[in-house]
């Protein structure tokens, strides 16, 4: 089983370019979410769905999109990258909303 | 609002000992998760935590939840190298989960 599989793992943007975060998870789940990791923070969740083709916002949703149209892939797309959104992202999934979720080896994004 | 609040932030362990991490909410949940991270590296599950007096013990660590306090401790049993990482508490709020600022541990030989 891969698992949780992102790409890319790394990627420098300029100000103001947009791009897609990809997210692919091979183990069925339902439930699967986006979060950013920045230092002394923890983790904020960014989007979420609970099954394809239906997403809800989390902590920290400004600037970001997802879509769910299949119950593999969760893509977040960037619209206009600005450097507040420079941070390492991680996608994550489980099988239900209550289980342990399982995690991505993550995107280090850097804005310049 | 949920908020999580883990202390302390950072703690130097000796080999050996013990110690403790606290991991407090302010929000009634029904269920509280313990992730592991190695620097650089992808989150990784601990324990999930479901009821009040609920207690899970995985080799060196043990953790425990009060619900009525709104309170979980990880507690570390003669900590050896090999804990060395950031640990963070979550709390399931709804549908979404909600981290706290994390606890990096280090340990001294």
């Amino acid at each position: 089983n891969a698992g949780v599989t992102q790409t890319p793992k790394f990627q420098v943007l300029k100000t103001g370019q947009s791009m897609t975060l990809q997210c692919a998870q091979d183990m069925n789940h339902e439930y699967m979410s986006w979060y950013r990791q920045d230092p002394g923070m923890g983790l904020r969740l960014i989007h979420y769905s609970v099954g394809a083709g239906i997403t809800d916002q989390g902590e920290v949703p400004n600037g970001y999109n997802v879509s769910r149209s299949t119950t593999e892939d969760f893509p977040l797309r960037l619209l206009s990258a600005a450097p507040s959104q420079t941070s390492v992202y991680f996608c994550a999934s489980s099988y239900s909303w209550g289980q342990p979720q399982h995690f991505g080896d993550g995107t280090r994004l850097s804005i310049l | 609002e949920l908020k999580v609040e883990q202390n302390p932030l950072f703690l130097s362990m000796q080999e050996g000992k013990n110690y403790t991490i606290y991991c407090n909410y302010s929000t009634t949940s029904d269920r509280l998760y313990w992730y592991r991270q190695d620097p650089g590296k992808s989150l990784e599950s601990l324990f999930v935590l479901l009821s009040n007096g609920a207690v899970k013990q995985e080799g060196r660590l043990m953790a425990s939840l009060d619900t009525k306090a709104r309170l979980s401790t990880l507690h570390i049993t003669a900590a050896v190298h090999d804990l060395s990482a950031t640990y963070f508490c979550a709390v399931r709020y709804g549908n979404k989960l909600v981290f706290g600022a994390g606890t990096i541990l280090r340990v001294k030989s």
